[in-house]
């Protein structure tokens, strides 16, 4: 059972470029989590889906940010027009229907506006 | 919102001794408590977890407890080895699905 994919796993963008990160959960995982890590920091919620629906994005930028998770195809954080701000390591992590409580985390795309 | 507090934000220990990790939290309908291990680079993995309905729970050199009268839980790790060095993230999370993580705590355990 392949763990969570996250591809790119590193992504250089000037500033004013648009950012598209993907993400694909665990096999047989409906729920996704977004967090963004900056350097030497903790991790810091950004969004919670579900297939087609978002739950909570009380942690997403009201601006630039955008997720989804289709029926189809991995799940999306989009940033538009980055900025040197949004350099940070960004990981997801999915859970599985039933048993939201473990979630077993990506390897991360680490994020670079230049 | 949840607010989760951890402390010491760094710990060095000798190699052998033991070393605890506290956290402290502020909404009493969490009811899920884990902890990640993040080597440089590397993502967070789960190494313990504790639900509220327990007190304590181990597993080999690394323990978990939670007291929620007071709403903190701590991780202990005895028999500390080098490889234990890393960066140790406390988490609370409810029903609502989202999880808060304190801001870590970078373990040097010296050979």
């Amino acid at each position: 059972n392949a763990g969570v994919m996250q591809n790119p796993r590193h992504l250089v963008r000037r500033r004013g470029q648009e950012a598209r990160l993907r993400c694909s959960p665990m096999k047989g995982h409906s729920h996704v989590y977004w967090y963004r890590q900056l350097p030497e920091e903790g991790l810091k919620f950004m969004v919670y889906l579900q297939k087609e629906n978002i739950i909570d994005e009380s942690g997403m930028p009201k601006e630039r940010f955008s997720a989804e998770f289709p029926k189809e195809g991995p799940s999306i954080l989009r940033i538009q027009q980055v900025v040197r701000g949004d350099s940070a390591a960004y990981f997801c992590a999915s859970s599985p229907v039933g048993l939201a409580y473990e979630q077993y985390f990506g390897p991360g795309t680490r994020l670079t506006v230049t | 919102g949840e607010n989760v507090e951890q402390h010491p934000s760094t710990l060095s220990v000798q190699e052998g001794d033991s070393a605890v990790i506290k956290c402290t939290y502020s909404d009493s309908a969490s009811n899920y408590f884990p902890w990640y291990k993040q080597e440089l680079g590397k993502r967070p993995q789960l190494i313990i977890d504790i639900r509220s309905n327990v007190g304590e729970k181990k597993d080999q050199r690394i323990a978990v407890t939670l007291n929620k009268t007071a709403k903190h839980f701590s991780l202990h790790i005895t028999e500390t080895q080098p490889e234990d060095s890393a960066v140790y993230f406390c988490a609370a999370k409810g029903d609502a699905g989202k999880s808060t993580f304190g801001d870590g705590t970078t373990l040097t355990v010296k050979p």
